[in-house]
C-alpha cells in the first residue's frame, strides 16, 4: 500500500463526453503527477503539479487539464473524450524531489 | 531527452532460474533510474532505484539492478524465480536529478513456468 488512491477504479464513457478523475495523495506529499497508461505500454507523464501549480507536462493536449487542492489532492479533467484516451490513468504524490508512489489507477475505456 | 528501451516484451522463466530483464536509458544529464512492477489489475510499486553512489542497486522481494554508465544499462536480475514475480515489469528514468516525470519503457511481462 502506497497511501495513494484514486476514484473511480473504473468508468466507461462515450466519445465527447468530460470525465473528472480523482486522486488522494499521501499524507505529506505536495508534488503529484498523472500518467496515461495506454494497453500494452509503459505510462506516459501528462503533467505534474506542486503545490497547487502546474510545473511540467507531457506531450498532451489542452483537452487534458487539472487541479491541485490545498489538501494536496488533485483531479485530472479530459475534455472532448476520444476513443484513444481509454487507458488506465495512474496518479503518483511525492514530496518535491523525491521518489514518486503511485496509485492503483482508474481504467478508463470510452467507447 | 530521456528515454529507456527495454530488450524482450515477455520473458519466461522456470521456477527457481535466473531472472534478468533488461534495460538500456538515454539520458543527457546523469540519469536517477528506477524499476517498477505492476501486478495484473493494480498500480506501480516500486523494486528499487539508482540514484548515485554504489551502482549495485537492492530493492525488494529479492531483486537487484546494476548501473552500468559505459553500456548505459540498468538489467534487473534474481537469483531463483518465484511464482509470484510473474508481473510486468517497467524500467524509468527520471530527468533533472529525479526532481520531475518518470519516462517509461514500454515494459517486459515476466512469466514463471511451474
Amino acid at each position: 500500500e502506497t497511501g495513494v488512491t484514486q476514484s473511480p477504479t473504473h468508468l466507461i464513457k462515450t466519445r465527447g463526453q468530460q470525465v473528472t478523475l480523482r486522486c488522494s495523495s499521501q499524507s505529506g506529499h505536495n508534488t503529484v503527477s498523472w500518467y496515461q497508461q495506454a494497453l500494452g505500454q509503459g505510462p506516459q507523464f501528462i503533467f505534474q503539479y506542486y503545490r497547487e501549480e502546474e510545473n511540467g507536462r507531457g506531450n498532451f493536449p489542452p483537452r487534458f487539464s487539472g487541479l491541485q487542492f490545498p489538501n494536496y489532492s488533485s483531479e485530472l479533467n479530459v475534455n472532448a473524450l476520444e476513443l484513444d484516451d481509454s487507458a488506465l490513468y495512474l496518479c503518483a504524490s511525492r514530496l518535491a524531489g523525491d521518489t514518486q508512489y503511485f496509485g492503483p489507477g482508474t481504467r478508463l475505456l470510452v467507447l | 531527452a530521456q528515454s529507456v528501451t527495454q530488450l524482450g516484451s515477455h520473458v519466461s522463466v522456470s521456477e527457481g532460474a535466473l531472472v534478468l530483464l533488461r534495460c538500456n536509458y538515454s539520458s543527457s544529464v546523469p540519469p536517477y533510474l528506477f524499476w517498477y512492477v505492476q501486478y495484473p489489475n493494480q498500480g506501480l510499486q516500486l523494486l528499487l532505484k539508482y540514484t548515485t553512489g554504489a551502482t549495485l542497486v537492492k530493492g525488494i522481494n529479492g531483486f537487484e539492478a546494476e548501473f552500468k554508465k559505459s553500456e548505459t544499462s540498468f538489467h534487473l536480475t534474481k537469483p531463483s524465480a518465484h511464482m509470484s514475480d510473474a508481473a510486468e515489469y517497467f524500467c524509468a528514468v527520471s530527468d533533472l536529478n529525479g526532481a520531475n516525470n518518470l519516462f517509461f519503457g514500454t515494459g517486459t511481462r515476466l512469466t514463471v513456468i511451474p
